[in-house]
């Protein structure tokens, strides 16, 4: 079965500085991985997916990841942190036909400071 | 509606009573998911539909646990005999189709079991 794994439950940053959320995944065929932000009381929103057309995704909010098979690894991205994205983010990857069935990281909460 | 809405937001129940948690998916979108975040654990697939089938029902931890879809819209999660370790936020999703579209998450309803 795949799984992703999220170092660092909490991640904290000022504004202004690069954010970087780690994620590593284990599959055993080319995974569909994916990045979601979870605001309060609210639902995940997809931030942006790896379908192996482009190892580097970019997605909203100016964040970006990048597909690295050698490390097993898809870190997410954004080189200037904003208030606005504190906020929990998932790492997840697909574990079946699709984008059927997610997987989720166990996530990690962005603490911005001004 | 704009997003998938879920219902109540929020469900106090007791040990041993049961609860039906509902899910309106995003209309015209044929498949549905359920999935179960809990403190520290991240989020869990419990159970997905394609129409009103549910070709997946491999995450539901209990047979405590069911859940039903009608007129391919409207999803009701059922926890019978409920226990405290049931204590989550239940989430539902909905996309389009099922195999490579974007899953849309609703805010979840959050259930205590005293």
């Amino acid at each position: 079965a795949q799984s992703v794994t999220q170092l660092g439950s909490h991640v904290s940053v000022s504004e202004g500085a690069l954010v970087l959320l780690r994620c590593n995944y284990s599959s055993s065929v080319p995974p569909y991985l994916f990045w979601y932000v979870q605001y309060p009381n609210q639902g995940l929103q997809l931030l942006l997916k790896y379908t192996s057309a482009a190892t580097l995704v970019k997605g909203i909010n100016g964040f970006e990841a990048e597909f690295k098979k050698s490390e097993t690894s898809f870190h997410l991205t954004k080189p200037s942190a904003h208030m606005s994205d504190a906020a929990e983010y998932f790492c997840a990857v697909s574990d079946g036909v699709g984008f059927q069935k997610l997987v989720f990281g166990t996530g990690t909460r962005l603490l911005v400071s001004p | 509606g704009a997003g998938v809405s879920q219902s109540p937001s929020n469900k106090v129940t007791e040990k041993g009573k049961d609860v039906e948690l509902r899910c309106d998916p995003i209309s015209g979108h044929t498949a549905l998911y359920w999935y179960r975040q809990s403190l520290g654990q991240g989020l869990e697939f419990l159970i997905y539909f394609q129409g009103n089938s549910a070709p997946d029902k491999s995450g539901l931890p209990s047979d405590r646990f069911s859940a039903e879809r009608t007129g391919g819209s409207v999803s009701t999660l059922t926890i019978q005999r409920t226990q405290q370790e049931d204590s989550a936020v239940y989430l539902c999703a909905s996309s389009l189709q099922s195999s490579y579209n974007e899953q849309f998450f609703g805010p979840g309803t959050r259930l205590t079991v005293l």
